[in-house]
């Protein structure tokens, strides 16, 4: 069964930095991986959806990779902003099967 | 990717009382998934709803608590019974076309 770890759990940077967000998978045969952004209270909001067959996927100043051989995952922020201030959560799953998350990193860009 | 249409957004409700929350789909998909948010805690998959057949339960989930419907191949409904504080959560329905996507979600308070 999978199982998807997130670390860290939060984190807090300056304005203007970049950062990377890390996340490891138990089960290797992944089907997709994908990012997504939650504000407090709100919905899920994808990010990147990286597929079995790719490496990594860009959208503007986010940038994610899939390493499926060590099990990781890793979401690049560049230049980052107070906007980007949410939690982030990892998912993924094997097969045609749910998405599995991981509890998020909680990130916070100060002005 | 679809777009999903979820309601209602919030709602607070008396203990022992029951909740229907709604999708709507605006394409047709074979398997729509229910998940549950705890306060402070990542997204917890309840069931799996196939058009057509029974719902799926995770571990720990029961129909008698959280009936869930699949009249079409665009909508579902799932229902909280017999309510307790330990059920305020956000609810959140999905489906998997090109990456997965979720509806806003329902935040629930149960006193």
């Amino acid at each position: 069964k999978q199982e998807v770890t997130q670390i860290p759990a939060a984190l807090s940077v300056p304005e203007g930095e970049n950062l990377v967000l890390n996340c490891s998978f138990t089960d290797s045969a992944i089907y997709n991986l994908q990012w997504f952004r939650q504000d407090p209270g709100k919905g899920l909001t994808s990010l990147l959806l990286i597929q079995s067959s790719q490496r990594e996927q860009t959208s503007g100043r986010l940038n994610a990779s899939l390493d499926k051989s060590s099990g990781r995952s890793t979401l690049y922020i560049a230049a980052s902003q107070p906007g980007d201030s949410a939690t982030y959560l990892c998912a993924a799953n094997s097969g045609n099967t749910p998405l599995v998350f991981g509890k998020g990193t909680r990130l916070s860009v100060i002005a | 990717s679809a777009v999903i249409s979820q309601k209602p957004s919030r709602d607070i409700c008396q203990r022992g009382t029951s909740l229907t929350i709604q999708c709507q789909v605006d394409s047709q998909v074979t398997m729509m998934f229910w998940y549950r948010q705890q306060p402070g805690q990542s997204l917890t998959l309840i069931a799996t709803a196939n058009q057509g057949s029974e719902a799926t339960y995770e571990s720990g989930f029961v129909i008698d608590k959280f009936p869930i419907s699949r009249p079409n191949l665009t909508f579902s409904t799932l229902t909280v019974s017999n309510m307790s504080p330990e059920d305020s959560s956000i609810y959140l329905c999905s489906v998997g076309t090109e990456g997965y996507t979720f509806g806003s979600g329902t935040r629930l308070t149960v006193v």
